[in-house]
């Protein structure tokens, strides 16, 4: 069945870049599904940060769009976020999904990214 | 954008109790609402599916129901394991999702 691992640095310095990739196992991206990433800050609920097709296609949350970039390489059948100018506030547990609209989500692991000097 | 409220934001319950927990969009969304467990370390796991539809795995305790914009979540009869957090989620507008803010439900 499909599989979902993200992978990435768990401490990034304020004002740079948090860069994460979802690598996928059990299903090819480019057969089709939305891929996305979202996250949850200690305590809090679930937000989402945005959605990739495998043709490329984007869409993101109004209030990260500024700051987000998700692309996708299916040749590696895998995603990747990257959050630009980041703060304390981005510190959370960032999820990579496979989103479906009559299916629910399938989520990976998820991965603590803390925002510290 | 699609906005989702949960209520109640927590409640404490008793093993053996019937729980519900509700779910409401701001506009009508069809039969596109999942629902998720999470347990603190671990990932939201999904519980039901198309508002109504059990996911493989799930015990016959959690059933949903509902459409357009008002859903519910019931627990027949709530286990030691069921206490955790418990998030719906909006998939009409996929790719661009949306989560309820969670209920938490904890041992009386």
């Amino acid at each position: 069945q499909v599989q979902l691992q993200e992978s990435g640095p768990g401490l990034v310095k304020p004002s740079e870049t948090l860069s994460l990739t979802c690598a996928v196992s059990g299903y090819s991206i480019s057969s089709g599904y939305y891929w996305g990433w979202i996250r949850q800050p200690p305590g809090k609920g679930l937000e989402w940060i945005g959605s990739i097709y495998h043709s490329g296609s984007t869409y993101y949350n109004p209030s990260l769009k500024s700051r987000v970039t998700i692309s996708v390489d299916t040749s590696k059948n895998q995603f990747s976020l990257k959050l630009s100018s980041v703060t304390a506030a981005d510190t959370a547990v960032y999820y990579c999904a496979r989103l479906t609209p009559s299916l629910g989500c399938i989520w990976g692991q998820g991965t603590m990214v803390t925002v510290s000097s | 954008d699609i906005q989702m409220t949960q209520s109640p934001s927590s409640l404490s319950a008793s093993v053996g109790d019937r729980v519900t927990i509700t779910c409401r969009a701001s506009q009508s969304i069809s039969s596109y609402l999942n629902w998720y467990q999470q347990k603190p370390g671990k990932a939201p796991k999904l519980l039901i599916y198309a508002a109504s539809s059990l996911q493989s795995g799930v015990p016959s305790r959690f059933s949903g129901s509902g459409s357009g914009t008002d859903f519910t979540l019931t627990i027949s009869s709530l286990q030691p394991e069921d206490f955790a957090t418990y998030y719906c989620q909006q998939s009409y507008s996929t790719p661009q999702v949306t989560f309820g803010p969670g209920t938490k439900v904890d041992i009386k």
